[in-house]
């Protein structure tokens, strides 16, 4: 069975630009979660996605946006892009829409670059 | 303010010694409390989950406790190996708020 995956794996841009990244959740799975880890810090929740809707979001400014499609999947999107932005993006998926006991599993993460 | 704090940053040990990684806690309403794993330039793996009614969990060489009352959660591992080398990365999740807290993580290295 095939895991989360996501592209693209590494993403260059400068500041100003928009970036579009995406991911494919594990096969029904109907939950999507997008993570910010920059480097020397901790995980940061971004957006939770499931079945369509926004779920709920971190502490991140509106430019942080994105969606999640019929089949699952998900893009996340970043306007008006800063120097602060260049972190390794990570997605995650679960079965359940639980803060219960739902495993996320996540992906390899696209590491993006803002000169 | 909820927050996730882990400790020590890094730690250094050799193979098939045990080692104790900290997790301290300051979320509430408390959900539940997750260890991972994450490789160098990889994805988290779960290791453990753990709501308020469980003190313990294992998942072979991983035994994860849990102090509800004092906020707090140890990860132990036992017999290191080389493949153990990894941060552990502590996350706690709020009851409705559906938002997850992580910690900084603990950096693993275990040396031959």
């Amino acid at each position: 069975e095939a895991g989360v995956t996501q592209s693209p794996t590494h993403l260059i841009k400068t500041r100003g630009q928009q970036a579009t990244l995406r991911c494919s959740p594990i096969s029904g799975h109907t939950s999507v979660y997008w993570y910010q880890q920059a480097l020397g810090l901790g995980l940061q929740f971004l957006l939770w996605y499931d079945e369509g809707e926004e779920r709920n979001r971190g502490n991140f400014p509106p430019r942080f946006s994105g969606r999640q499609f019929p089949n699952y999947s998900s893009e996340l999107n970043v306007n008006a892009l800063e120097l602060e932005d260049s972190a390794l993006y990570l997605c995650a998926s679960s079965l359940i829409a639980s803060i219960g006991t739902d495993t996320q599993y996540f992906g390899p993460g696209t590491r993006l670059t803002v000169l | 303010k909820n927050q996730v704090e882990q400790s020590p940053q890094s730690l250094i040990i050799l193979e098939g010694k045990n080692c104790t990684l900290q997790c301290n806690y300051t979320v509430s309403p408390f959900s539940n409390l997750r260890w991972y794993k994450q490789d160098t330039g990889r994805g988290p793996v779960s290791l453990t989950i753990m709501t308020f009614s469980e003190n313990t969990k294992s998942n072979g060489r991983y035994t994860a406790t849990l102090d509800a009352d004092t906020k707090q959660s140890s990860l132990h591992i036992t017999a290191s190996q080389l493949s153990d080398s990894a941060s552990y990365i502590c996350v706690v999740s709020s009851t409705g708020t559906y938002k997850y807290i992580f910690g900084t993580g603990t950096r693993l290295k275990v040396l031959a």
